[in-house]
């Protein structure tokens, strides 16, 4: 059974770097898939952050663009998410998933999310 | 980017009924749209894609229909499990985009 996990630090300051691992298990990464990175802020929806493809190719969010960097780790079976210059606005819980690809980017696996704190 | 609009933002529904949730695209998205149930603590879980296609594991009270700029998520009888947060995404464009969402609670 497919399995994500996210890892990192809960707390990050403001105008510092956010990072976030995914760890999957129970499916190789470099076999097939979009892996994705989605947030949700404390009382709003679901926001799509970006995608990473398993050779390494990527979409971000236009409007994060800019700040984000989503990097894939075959050997470790992880996908990771860094956004730099976080502000209040970046304080969300944020969840890893899976995406089938080829056009049908909908996520069919998720991570139990983690939240991030954006501290000033 | 496609703007998807869901409504009601809420919809008190009593254990047993029909529930009726509407997600609309801004523009077409063809059938690439997406259904989730999110309850608080846990992710979100697949419900629907290909605007009616069920994910495995889902039960038979919940379908989709639509297509183009106008979906539906149909709740045929509502358990005490399906109280949550519904949300629809459209997957026909980049940038990916969710709908705001739909809480169905309790009447």
């Amino acid at each position: 059974q497919v399995q994500l996990q996210e890892s990192g630090p809960g707390l990050v300051k403001s105008s510092e770097t956010l990072s976030l691992t995914c760890t999957v298990s129970g499916y190789s990464i470099s076999s097939d898939y979009y892996w994705g990175w989605v947030r949700q802020p404390p009382g709003k929806g679901l926001e799509w952050i970006g995608i990473i493809y398993h050779s390494g190719g990527t979409h971000y969010s236009p409007s994060l663009k800019t700040g984000i960097i989503i990097s894939i780790d075959t050997s470790k079976n992880q996908f990771s998410l860094k956004l730099s210059s976080v502000t209040a606005a970046d304080t969300a819980i944020y969840y890893c998933a899976r995406a089938l690809g080829s056009g049908t980017y909908f996520f069919d696996y998720w991570g139990q999310g983690t939240l991030v704190t954006v501290s000033s | 980017e496609i703007v998807m609009t869901q409504s009601p933002a809420t919809l008190s529904v009593s254990p047993g009924e029909r529930a009726t949730l509407s997600c609309r695209a801004s523009q077409s998205v063809s059938s690439n749209l997406a259904w989730y149930q999110r309850k608080p603590g846990q992710a979100p879980r697949l419900l629907i894609y290909g605007a009616s296609t069920r994910a495995t594991g889902i039960p038979a009270r919940f379908s989709g229909s639509g297509s183009g700029t106008e979906f539906t998520l149909t709740i045929s009888s509502l358990q005490s499990e399906d109280f949550a947060i519904y949300y629809c995404q459209q997957y026909n464009n980049w940038p990916l985009t969710f709908g705001g969402g739909t809480k169905v609670e309790i009447k």
